[in-house]
């Protein structure tokens, strides 16, 4: 059965420094996101992502982040400069035809900034 | 701004037993869809169901079901001959058509299968 992917699996970075979270979607999935769930909280909405363009941010997405499609399969989450508060897991997520069929998840990327 | 409640933050349930975890949102949409992840310690968010809110018929998979009542605003999760393997957080979602395709997640129910 397809799934989406992650790597890397845990990322340790230090504050100020740029990371890239890279995800592989379900291959003929067309909307993307990303959410993110800091440790012991619930998990928060971040970004979509349809036909090469941001359609929804949430007020987390700020500046210092940015997501690309590079190419037909990869889906990035850049973070520019990380804080300590960046520490969470990273979850990329898509679904097949439409914005309101279920979400399939990756098993998550753990960022630890130090 | 649509909220997801789920009050209970830790349940505890016997093997073989059936358990009910709680759901409430709030939301002035009409369509939306409510779902619930399961999260086990590997932290994968894996769905478990899926309702639509224009279905009054309860979503079944397996030996997970729901209770869906659209008046109260409520989606509970029954787990019926509960095994080891369903310990897990489980969260609760919702999604309105309107607002795109955001999932709201709620604070999540740490379940524990006892043997």
């Amino acid at each position: 059965e397809p799934e989406v992917t992650q790597t890397p699996s845990h990322q340790v970075t230090q504050m100020g420094q740029e990371v890239i979270l890279r995800c592989v979607p379900i291959s003929n999935h067309l909307y993307f996101y990303w959410y993110r769930q800091i440790l012991g909280q619930k998990v928060e909405f971040l970004v979509s992502f349809y036909n090469n363009e941001i359609s929804e941010k949430s007020e987390i997405f700020d500046d210092q982040f940015s997501v690309e499609r590079p190419d037909g399969s990869n889906f990035t989450l850049k973070i520019r400069s990380t804080k300590l508060e960046d520490s969470a897991m990273y979850f990329c997520a898509s679904t097949r035809g439409s914005s309101t069929d279920t979400q399939y998840f990756g098993p998550g990327t753990r960022l630890t900034v130090l | 701004a649509q909220t997801v409640t789920q009050s209970q933050p830790e349940m505890s349930v016997q093997e073989a037993e059936t358990v009910t975890l709680s759901c409430t949102y709030d939301t002035s949409e009409s369509n939306y869809y409510l779902f619930w992840y399961k999260q086990p310690p590997s932290r994968q968010m894996i769905l478990v169901i899926r309702q639509e809110a224009y279905k009054q018929q309860n979503a079944t998979e397996n030996r997970f079901s729901v209770n869906f009542q659209k008046a109260a605003k409520s989606f509970s999760l029954k787990i019926s001959d509960s095994q080891l393997g369903d310990t897990a957080m489980y969260f609760c979602a919702f999604s309105e058509e309107t607002s795109g395709s955001r999932l709201t997640f709620g604070e999540g129910t740490q379940l524990t299968v006892n043997p």
